[in-house]
This record gives structure tokens, sequence and C-alpha cells, in this order.
């Protein structure tokens, strides 16, 4: 199974600062045969079941804010919150769904307000 | 609108066997490329992902539980329904199900997929004890 780790385990922010989360897979997730990275982020509020923001690595899911952006490639993937608001405290997960294998995500971090 | 809807008992002995019921609505699993998946969450912990079954009776399951589980599907019913064997207090957990939509791109000339879990349950909380 591909692993994935993430780093911090959490971070305190002030608003209107930036929030960097960083993933890392235990082999690649880009599909040569298309070029995509089969890497996802999700954000868990509390109580609440997770909600899709980022696909293909970089590509932002309908009606997620454009403070929201995912980079990276291979092994090494990256969510930004450019400029963090009060209601972007939450767990943020990455996730991978390589071309048939199984799923997996990360053990997640969580991002206060600082 | 898509909605997705967990069922199942709250409280279950070890050793008993789970099964939970995942009702959806706005989609159907006869469509091509339309998947279902299970996937848990300990109080306070990461979210683990269970099983997954396709439009085509595909299955997939999660390596370290795969020996536990069995996912199975009602198109009649719109229903996605998970077995979990043996049941022990470590299994306790919210247990939700999402719908799974396949993103098409090009593979050199054909159709592949990115199968990514966008719409999710508000989940079913399941306590193993005695």
């Amino acid at each position: 199974d591909i692993v994935m780790t993430q780093s911090p385990d959490s971070l305190a922010v002030s608003l209107g600062e930036r929030a960097t989360i960083n993933c890392k897979s235990s082999q690649s997730v880009l599909y040569s045969s298309n070029n995509k990275n089969y890497l996802a982020w999700y954000q868990q509020k509390p109580g609440q079941p997770p909600k899709l923001l980022i696909y293909w690595a970089s590509a932002r899911e309908s009606g997620v804010p454009d403070r929201f952006s995912g980079s990276g490639s291979g092994t090494d993937f990256t969510l930004t919150i450019s400029s963090l608001q009060a209601e972007d405290v939450a767990v943020y997960y990455c996730h991978q769904y390589y071309y048939n294998s199984t799923f997996t995500f990360g053990p997640g971090t969580k991002v206060e307000i600082k | 609108q898509v909605t997705l809807r967990e069922s199942g008992p709250a409280l279950v002995k070890p050793t008993q066997t789970l099964t939970l019921t995942c009702t959806f609505s706005g989609f159907s699993l006869t469509t091509s490329g339309m998947s279902v998946s299970w996937i848990r969450q300990p109080p306070g912990r990461a979210l683990e992902w269970l099983a997954r079954i396709d439009w085509d009776d595909d299955k997939y399951y999660s390596t370290s539980l795969k020996t536990r589980l069995t996912i199975s599907k009602d198109t009649s019913k719109n229903q996605v329904v998970l077995t979990m064997t043996n049941m022990d207090p470590v299994d306790t957990a919210t247990y939700y199900c999402a719908r799974i939509r396949s993103i098409p791109s090009d593979c050199r000339g054909r159709i592949c997929y990115g199968r990514v879990m966008d719409v999710w349950g508000k989940g079913s909380t399941v306590t193993v004890s005695s």
C-alpha cells in the first residue's frame, strides 16, 4: 500500500497569514500515461464529514475558495491557504487514489488560529 | 442533489458482525463510472479508507482489513452494504460512506479515470463494547 505522511502535525497561523501543509507519499502517485498526480486534499471541521478541496493535486473543487491551492508532483505535495480565515480552522488530510490502487489517507494536519 | 446516509447499530459486542447500510440519492450505481466507498474514523484520530464498490461490481478492500470486510450493492434500493466481522473495541469509530466521482483524463488516446470521494454522508457512530 502507498503510505502517506504529513507535516506538521499541527500549526497555528495568524488570521490573514499563509498556512502551508506538506504531504509525502511512499511511492509516486504520478501516473505516466496521463501525467496526473492522483492526490487529493480534504478539509474536516469538528463534527462534520470531510470536504473535498483539491484533486489531481492542484485542481480546485467547485465552490472552494481560491485561497486554497495545491501543488507538487510525484511524491511531494503541498496545500497552501494563502490568507487564513477563521472558518479555515480544521484538520486537513491528503489522500491518494492512485490508478488501480487501494486508497489511503495521510494522518492529518490540524490548523488553528494563533 | 447527491446525498448519502449511513445507518446501522450504534453498539455492537466484541466478536459480533457489524452491518452498515449506505442509502443514497441523486446518482445511480448502474451508471458507468460511479462508485461508493466506506471510510471510518476512530474518535480523535485520522480517516481510514475501508472499501469501494464500482458500478460494474468490482470491489476493493483495505489491505489490512480485507479478511474481515465485505461490500455489496443493491441497485434497486440505491444502497451499499458493508459488513465487518469479528468486531473489537478498536473498531469503535464513526463510519462514513462517500460517493466516488470518476474524473476522466486522456491516457495516450484512451480514457482513464481518477476516482475522488466528493460527497460524504454525515457518518454513523459505532461503539464496540461488551
